[in-house]
């Protein structure tokens, strides 16, 4: 069964530095890998996805992720946060059985401090 | 392309009553939609998968009597949380894809959600 990990609940970072947020994954196929940004009370929004091709995806509002094989993570990453980022992010991990099931990670908290 | 809208946003009802949610994709066909509830301060917990014409697939632990979902077009999703008690007081959450279509990339469309409050 496919799962996701996010191993930080919360991220702190200052306005201006690199931002990084976690996840990694365990399927048993190839993955679909997917980021996801929620704002309060609202629904998911579409960041970017990897599946298949160059391991380094860019996305949505100047994010970015890798994806690596090996360590099987998909760490997201930002080089200049902006205040705005703040949000509650979510990694998710599909598999394509002949059905798109999304299993989510927990989330993580981003707090970009101006 | 590819909104998926969610009715109605907020909804506050008494106990032992039922409330209905539609989630309608609007410019795309909605093979499957698939239907989140969302905890305060935690992640989506998937309840159910419906496909067009046919019967949902309810996650473990999820009661299909209490959380009723019918996916009769392409287009249309509802879920029904009939009997309504304060437990089930929560933020739900739609999401669409288009597997077999033009879209067929995987990712999910989500709706607005919908935060059920129940008295």
């Amino acid at each position: 069964a496919q799962s996701v990990a996010q191993p930080e609940d919360q991220v702190n970072v200052a306005e201006g530095n690199p931002l990084t947020v976690k996840c990694t994954y365990s399927v048993s196929g190839n993955p679909y890998l997917f980021w996801y940004v929620q704002y309060p009370n609202r629904g998911l929004q579409f960041l970017l996805k990897y599946i298949t091709g160059d391991n380094l995806v860019k996305g949505s509002y100047g994010f970015e992720a890798e994806f690596n094989k090996s360590q099987t993570s998909f760490h997201l990453k930002k080089p200049s946060a902006l205040v705005s980022d703040s949000a509650l992010y979510f990694c998710a991990v599909s598999e394509n059985t002949g059905g798109f099931k999304t299993i989510f990670g927990a989330g993580t908290r981003l707090f970009v401090k101006a | 392309g590819a909104v998926v809208s969610q009715h109605p946003s907020w909804v506050i009802c008494k106990s032992g009553t039922s409330v209905k949610i539609e989630c309608r994709s609007l410019d795309f066909q909605a093979t499957t939609m698939f239907w989140y509830r969302q905890f305060p301060k935690q992640s989506l917990m998937l309840m159910a998968t419906s496909n067009e014409g046919s019967k949902a697939t309810y996650e473990q632990g999820v009661e299909k009597d209490k959380f009723l979902i019918n996916h009769a077009s392409l287009t249309l999703s509802t879920l029904t949380v009939t009997s309504a008690h304060p437990e089930d007081s929560s933020f739900y959450i739609c999401s669409a894809s288009d597997i077999a279509g033009q879209l067929n990339t995987g990712e999910l469309f989500f709706g607005e959600g919908s935060r059920l409050t129940v008295l």
